[in-house]
């Protein structure tokens, strides 16, 4: 079956500990995303790649990481410089930079 | 910059009709999405307006206005399982924009 995944449903970090968040797609699309999801507020943009080797920075970068090494695998890596990480962290492919396809989720939460 | 409103939270009985409504301003528009999003869930696509006017999809409508930077979703016959969160997403030059989502609770 063709989709988004996105491993694993839960994670757990201790203090200042970096934990990466996997998103892999088998759908060919060449742009994928990160977005983050805090309670009562809108999906708010990390990083996004258009294109393997690439990626820019989105509205809220700073404490975050990714690579974009394969088309179909985008990590996100939460670093310790990222001070609220606790968060509903979704993941999205596009082939045509229009409409995005969501991954189930990781939730993130400081122990 | 990028301002997406729409209402926090609606309330309609089973078999009714609700409209949700999402204006905006933003630095640059290619198109509006609908999103619906259960709660722990990811969203999933509901439509895409590009052109002004109504898109029609069974039970569901999305009407866009560009000059008035205004969209609405319709929910006709509304069903249980249509008690969810509801986003309104703006795109730009292959970014999204989202609004913090209406809430709508379906009551029997």
């Amino acid at each position: 079956d063709g989709g988004i995944t996105q491993s694993p449903k839960y994670l757990f970090r201790k203090e200042g500990q970096n934990v990466t968040l996997s998103c892999e797609q088998n759908l060919n699309h060449d742009a994928m995303y990160w977005y983050r999801q805090d309670p009562g507020q809108g999906l708010r943009l990390i990083y996004y790649s258009q294109i393997v080797n690439d990626f820019q920075k989105g509205d809220i970068a700073e404490g975050y990481s990714v690579s974009r090494e394969k088309k179909e695998s985008f990590p996100l890596t939460v670093t310790s410089a990222q001070k609220n990480p606790t968060a509903f962290y979704l993941c999205a492919s596009s082939i045509d930079g229009d409409t995005q396809y969501f991954g189930p989720g990781t939730r993130l939460l400081v122990l | 910059g990028q301002n997406i409103d729409q209402p926090t939270e609606m309330t309609a009985t089973e078999g009714a009709i609700v409209q949700i409504n999402c204006t905006y301003q933003t630095s640059g528009f290619n198109g509006l999405f609908w999103y619906q999003q259960h709660a722990g869930e990811a969203p999933t696509f509901l439509s895409y307006n590009v052109l002004d006017g109504l898109e029609e999809k069974g039970r569901f409508s999305s009407f866009l206005s560009r000059s008035k930077g205004y969209s609405y979703l319709l929910l006709k016959e509304l069903q249980m399982k249509d008690s969810a969160s509801y986003l309104c997403a703006v795109t730009n030059d292959y970014k999204l924009s989202f609004g913090a989502g209406t809430t709508v609770t379906v009551r029997a």
